[in-house]
């Protein structure tokens, strides 16, 4: 079992630009949940994505968007880049809302 | 956003002794309540989970105390390790609420 992948690992981007990080759940998960961790805090949630909806959303711009597909792998969206986009983004899949296992992360900075 | 208190922020002991770690929320919705180590450039990873009607939880050397009047929890590593350096975070779910972390240093 491959566990929770993201991809990619690490990626620049400039102000205003737009990018698009993925994630593969571990199998047999069903939910995705989206985390965004700035250095020296604790993640943030971001959205949880169910059967292709967004079940849960925290308390961030519509800068933010996802997607869930059909084999349960996800992406999630960000445009407008800003300087403070800058952070880990974490991924965590779970089968229902059970318990969540967190991917290595993508290391976004912003320029 | 956050909703969860975490302190302290850092912490050192010495091989073999008690590491705590104290957690304070306020929404009584929350309905699980997880610890999470994290090691540099990793993800955070599950170490012990507790629910509202339980009021301590032990796994191994790790165990959870939770007082729900007082809406506060709290993460005691027995006899701590070198190897168990490394950032834990707190977490209460409603959606996911994640505490600062404690960046717990355990020396040999």
């Amino acid at each position: 079992d491959a566990g929770v992948t993201q991809s990619p690992t690490h990626l620049i981007k400039t102000r205003g630009q737009q990018v698009t990080l993925r994630c593969s759940p571990k199998s047999g998960h069903d939910t995705v949940s989206w985390y965004q961790q700035a250095l020296g805090q604790g993640p943030q949630f971001i959205f949880q994505y169910y059967e292709e909806e967004e079940r849960q959303r925290g308390n961030f711009p519509d800068r933010f968007s996802g997607h869930q597909f059909p084999n349960y792998s996800s992406e999630l969206n960000v445009n407008a880049l800003l300087l403070g986009d800058s952070a880990l983004y974490l991924c965590a899949s779970s089968l229902m809302s059970d318990e969540q296992f967190f991917g290595p992360g993508t290391r976004l900075t912003v320029l | 956003q956050q909703q969860v208190k975490q302190s302290p922020q850092s912490l050192i002991v010495q091989k073999g002794g008690i590491s705590i770690i104290n957690c304070a929320y306020e929404n009584t919705a929350f309905d699980y309540f997880p610890w999470y180590q994290q090691f540099p450039g990793k993800g955070p990873a599950l170490l012990i989970a507790i629910r509202p009607d339980v009021s301590e939880k032990k796994e191994g050397r790790f165990t959870i105390s939770f007082n729900k009047s007082a809406k506060q929890f709290s993460l005691h590593i027995m006899d701590s390790q070198p190897g168990d350096s490394a950032t834990y975070f707190c977490a209460a779910r409603n959606d996911m609420r994640f505490g600062a972390g404690t960046r717990l240093t355990v020396k040999p």
